[in-house]
């Protein structure tokens, strides 16, 4: 079951930064937060993951509050190739099994 | 990042034949892979767990007779489904874990 809660869609202005919210207030100690995104008709793409501290990498910021409950995704400048499905999944490091919610539509406008 | 390729992108079948999905790691060993489905505008489901050497696991609702998942290999694992109907028609989708989960293309099928 997902656990996680996200609004359907969200739109976004090219070259903005785009903050993608997500709610996960029954994690547990030993879930980390993902990020993945799926462009139509592709599989998804790994974007980024944490426990509790902030991430970056090249292509995006974790945000996690103190209490974990929440997360931000963050995209400083968004393009229209950031056009997307993001989806928020928490499991355990050692859990292999990915259950998807149903994600938030990112809209990149020009 | 690792990769994982699909085989076909696209399908059509005829109802009632079976076709053949293969999955594979390209570059890392997998001892374990996972099949998904997606319908049109609906999220990724999980239906299976190929485990290489051993039988699939199936999720709860997943007819493992109709959804034959065979992992021989490493880096291969093939989602066979039997007596296709219009209703499998679907987007699916396997992943595999290296550093992280990597997911494949998608393959389209489509049964007429």
């Amino acid at each position: 079951d997902a656990k996680t809660t996200q609004p359907p869609s969200m739109d976004c202005a090219e070259g903005r930064a785009a903050n993608l919210p997500c709610n996960h207030s029954t994690i547990s100690g030993n879930e980390y937060v993902y990020w993945y995104r799926q462009i139509h008709s592709q599989g998804p793409q790994y974007i980024i993951h944490g426990l509790k501290n902030n991430e970056t990498n090249e292509m995006a910021s974790l945000i996690i509050t103190e209490d974990r409950k929440s997360s931000t995704l963050i995209l400083p400048h968004a393009t229209l190739r950031d056009t997307a499905v993001y989806y928020c999944i928490v499991r355990p490091y050692n859990f292999n099994k990915f259950y998807f919610g149903s994600g938030t539509k990112l809209n990149v406008k020009p | 990042g690792a990769v994982v390729s699909q085989h076909p992108s696209w399908v059509i079948c005829k109802s009632g034949t079976s076709v053949k999905i293969e999955c594979r790691s390209l570059d890392f060993q997998a001892t374990t892979m996972f099949w998904y489905r997606q319908f049109p505008k609906q999220s990724l489901m999980l239906m299976a767990t190929s485990n290489e050497g051993s039988k699939a696991t199936y999720e709860q609702g997943v007819e493992k007779d109709k959804f034959l998942i065979n992992h021989a290999s490493l880096t291969l694992s093939t989602l066979t489904v039997t007596s296709a109907h219009p209703e499998d028609s679907s987007f699916y989708i396997c992943s595999a874990m290296d550093s992280e989960a990597f997911f494949g293309q998608g393959t389209r099928l489509t049964v007429v």
